[in-house]
């Protein structure tokens, strides 16, 4: 069974572009979640999409946002680039979201770097 | 008072030893209770993952939830060194919405 995928892997973008990451989940899985991790706040919570719904969302900017397919892939964009969201994104698929994190997948991550 | 506190280390110790690694809670609304292990350029992986007090096993580990103290703790025994790897805690509530802590490094040496 393959597992969470990512793409791109690595980007490199300056300051005041957008970006649009993308998450393929594991077949089946209906819940993606997306998380920031930077050496400074650790691993944070940004948004969860199930079955093309957002249904919770962390305490990020509205420069944040995302949306969910109906095959369940997942794109995550961030505009206005600023240097401080230089961070490994991560998204995780699960079968019934965030409330049943036991069941919850985690991809290799984009690392995203804003100059 | 951070809300989750979690050493960072690097905590060193010989193949063979038992690990303990652990982590301090300050919000009573956290119900789950799990831990994550992260090698270097890869996503964390759930380890473990539990709802209540007291201990749950899992072959070498051992997660063990103290919430009268607000605290939980892993116990990893015979420790080898691929078990070297950044090891988070995270806890969630009724929201559902995960808290980690900041993670630490163990490295586990023959």
């Amino acid at each position: 069974k393959a597992g969470v995928t990512q793409t791109p892997r690595y980007l490199i973008k300056t300051r005041g572009q957008q970006v649009t990451l993308s998450c393929s989940p594991i077949s089946g899985h209906r819940s993606v979640s997306w998380y920031q991790q930077t050496p400074g706040q650790g691993l944070q919570f940004l948004f969860e999409y199930f079955s093309e719904t957002q249904r919770n969302k962390g305490n990020f900017p509205g420069r944040f946002s995302g949306r969910q397919f109906s095959n369940s892939r997942s794109e995550m964009n961030v505009s206005t680039l600023e240097l401080g969201d230089s961070a490994l994104y991560l998204c995780a698929s699960s079968l019934m979201g965030t409330s049943g994190m036991d069941t919850q997948y985690f991809g290799p991550g984009t690392r995203l770097t804003v100059l | 008072q951070k809300e989750v506190e979690q050493d960072p280390g690097p905590l060193s110790v010989p193949e063979g030893a038992i690990v303990s690694l652990n982590c301090t809670y300050s919000n009573s609304a956290f119900q789950y209770f799990m831990w994550y292990r992260q090698y270097s350029r890869k996503g964390p992986e759930l380890l473990m993952y539990t709802y209540s007090s007291g201990n749950k096993e899992d072959g070498r580990f051992t997660a063990q939830v103290d919430k009268s103290s607000k605290y939980i703790s892993l116990f990893i025994r015979d420790s080898q060194p691929s078990d070297s790897a950044t090891y988070l805690c995270a806890f969630s509530g009724g929201s559902y919405i995960p808290t980690f802590g900041r993670g630490t490094s163990l490295i586990v040496h023959p």
